[in-house]
Order: structure tokens, then C-alpha cells, then sequence
């Protein structure tokens, strides 16, 4: 059974930098094809895909949030984490992680966390 | 900039009803499509990939089709239970982009 849970910080300071943990059961990310990714929601609003990681390490971003995005793995924990930097009230969201194998369709996904954005 | 658009962006209608909700890719994206179905206060649900293949316990009054650029998610009798947002989402290539979702009510 695939399981994902998020974890991490449900306030931030303008400015500061949103460090989220994806906690995983039921796969491995050293399976070949099998990635992880990250999805936001604003309130109210559409998802927004933003970073995926491959169990080869390679990985994807969204070019709105590149610059701004790092995603890593470890794989003796069965984690994944997802930095953003110099966040700012627009970045204010529900953040998902979820998984994938083969390719880029999502279909297990964690409970989302929530993250606002305030000083 | 690749874009996924989506039309309409709510409707509603009767129980029932035949519902069909349209996906536009910017590019072709051949058929590597996926419906996700997002109900109120939910996680997102994986309904369809690959365009018209069902994820697992999908009832069949859901159907998808197109490629290219083109695609439907079609509910062919509206029951109360498909109250929710449903989003495509590309994955032929990075950007792995969500449209922007059409909202459908019980009328």
C-alpha cells in the first residue's frame, strides 16, 4: 500500500525559506522509473505542478519556480524534501507530494500541507 | 509558454445528465493525458490516463478520449457523487502542467 505524507512549517515569514518533508511507505525510490513530485494549491484555486524527482536523481521544475526550487531525495529514509526560497504571500497554498511510476501521472498522493504566508 | 486550458470552467447541470468537459494542450502532447477528480475539501484523485485508460475503481459512466491537443472527459450520467473539480494534466514533457479545472454543481 503507497502511502505519502507532508510535513513541515504551516507558517512562514516573507522572505524566509519553505522547507517541506515527503515522508513515503510502500515503494522505493530506487526503482527504476518511480519519482516523486510536488503539486500546490492556493485557496481556492487550480494545482500547480512544481518539482519531480526520478529515482535516478534527475529531476524537473516548473520554469515559474526554477530559480527558486530545490528538491532532493534520501532514500535510506524514504524521503523527499522540497526547498522554495524567498517565499511571499502568493506562495501561500496547500503543498502535495505524490508519487509516480513510469511516467508523469500522479496517482498516489499525500494529504496536502497547508502553508500561509505572513509576516 | 506551453499552456493546458480546459472549457467550461463550471457548469452545471441534472442528474443524469450526459457532461462533457473539454481539454486543450498548446502542443501536441499525444495521448499522455491524465484526469484527475478533485471533490470538495479532497485530495486530488487519479481518473484517467494515457487519455482514455481508467485508473483502478473508476466507474464506467466516465469515459476519456483525444490526443494531440484535443481531449473529453465525458460522465455520461451525472450522479451526485461527481460534485467536483476535474483537472487535466500533461505529461508528455516538463512542464507536467494542470489545466485550470472545471468546477461541475448539480443543477
Amino acid at each position: 500500500q503507497i502511502t505519502l505524507k507532508e510535513s513541515g512549517p504551516t507558517l512562514v515569514k516573507p522572505t524566509q525559506t519553505l522547507t517541506l518533508t515527503c515522508t513515503f511507505s510502500g515503494f522505493s525510490l530506487t526503482n527504476s522509473g518511480v519519482g516523486v513530485g510536488w503539486i500546490r494549491q492556493p485557496p481556492g484555486k487550480a494545482l500547480e505542478w512544481l518539482a519531480l524527482i526520478y529515482w535516478n536523481d534527475d529531476k524537473r521544475y516548473s520554469p515559474s519556480a526554477k530559480t527558486r526550487i530545490t528538491i532532493t531525495k534520501d532514500t535510506s529514509k524514504n524521503q523527499v524534501v522540497f526547498l522554495m526560497t524567498n517565499m511571499d504571500p502568493v506562495d501561500t497554498a496547500t503543498y502535495f507530494c505524490a508519487h509516480i511510476d513510469g511516467y508523469e501521472k500522479f496517482d498516489y498522493w499525500g494529504q496536502g500541507t497547508p502553508v500561509t504566508v505572513s509576516s | 509558454d506551453f499552456q493546458m486550458t480546459q472549457s467550461p470552467s463550471s457548469l452545471s447541470a441534472s442528474l443524469g445528465d450526459r457532461v462533457t468537459i473539454t481539454c486543450r494542450a498548446s502542443q501536441d502532447i499525444s495521448n499522455f493525458l491524465a484526469w484527475y477528480q478533485q471533490k470538495p475539501g479532497q485530495v486530488p484523485k487519479l481518473l484517467i490516463y494515457d487519455a482514455s485508460t481508467f485508473h483502478s475503481a473508476v466507474p464506467s459512466r466516465f469515459t476519456g478520449s483525444g490526443s494531440g491537443t484535443h481531449f473529453t472527459l465525458t460522465i455520461s450520467s451525472l450522479q451526485p457523487e461527481d460534485v467536483a473539480t476535474y483537472y487535466c494534466q500533461n505529461y508528455n514533457s516538463a512542464p507536467f502542467t494542470f489545466g485550470p479545472g472545471t468546477k461541475v454543481h448539480i443543477k
